[in-house]
């Protein structure tokens, strides 16, 4: 199962809005509504921020939301805050008993 | 409350075995009970998804590594144990266990151990 693709890096300034899209394939992303997304700050384990593409956990500012096109799920985050800083891997069922990750992007606040 | 850590060697010999602990509380092992997953992290690098174990002993594994890896758990104990064999040092990484937020494939993984940093190194 290869990884699913997203883009290496991301800026955005304090207040604006940023999307990170995740590209995957008719098996996995376009076939499944269970694309989730994870928040990583260095040194710390990924937080789950987005999950069955548009559902959010407690806790989880609604500043961020999730949507899905055919084989790619975005992860929209608006009003950027400094700590919105970290990277993000959205990961989806892969169809066959498996999950697959996407290789990660790295959100930077100017 | 709802933790999970991982535990075992931070330093395996190339062709070695590996084998990781994660302990759990606050949930079951038990049949009904939420299923954990391993996933690893190499430094720098993405999130590779491992292998799973559901509370009724099914289990599931990443095709890439399906030959090395052994999954299982102890209900009792409430332990979640993987084992990989021959490492190499592109082995090398944090290994998290993460609990899944539902009961099936696909189910997104809601809690996270803190990992464990392991060095494959001659």
């Amino acid at each position: 199962q290869s990884a699913l693709t997203q883009p290496r890096s991301v800026s955005g300034s304090p207040g604006q809005s940023v999307t990170l899209s995740c590209t995957g394939t008719k098996s996995d992303v376009d076939s499944h509504n269970s694309v989730s997304w994870y928040q990583q700050h260095p040194g710390n384990a990924p937080k789950l921020v987005i999950y069955d593409v548009t559902k959010r956990p407690s806790g989880v500012p609604d500043r961020f939301s999730g949507s899905k096109s055919g084989n790619t799920a975005s992860l929209t985050i608006s009003g950027l805050q400094a700590e919105d800083e970290a990277d993000y891997y959205c990961c989806s069922y892969a169809g066959n008993y498996d999950w697959v990750f996407g290789g990660g992007t790295k959100l930077t606040v100017l | 409350q709802v933790t999970l850590k991982e535990s075992g060697p931070v330093l395996v010999r190339p062709t070695e075995t590996l084998t990781l602990t994660c302990s759990v509380s606050g949930f079951s092992l038990s049949n009904g009970g939420m299923g954990v997953s391993w996933i690893r992290q190499p430094p720098g690098k993405a999130l590779e998804w491992l292998a799973h174990i559901f509370s009724n002993d099914e289990k599931s594994y990443n095709t890439s590594v399906k030959t090395r890896l052994s999954i299982s758990k102890d209900t009792y104990k409430s332990q979640v144990v993987l084992s990989m064999t021959n490492m190499d040092p592109v082995d090398t990484g944090t290994y998290y266990c993460a609990r899944l937020l539902g009961y099936k494939y696909g189910d997104p993984f809601e809690y996270w151990g803190p990992g464990i940093l392991v060095t494959v190194s001659s």
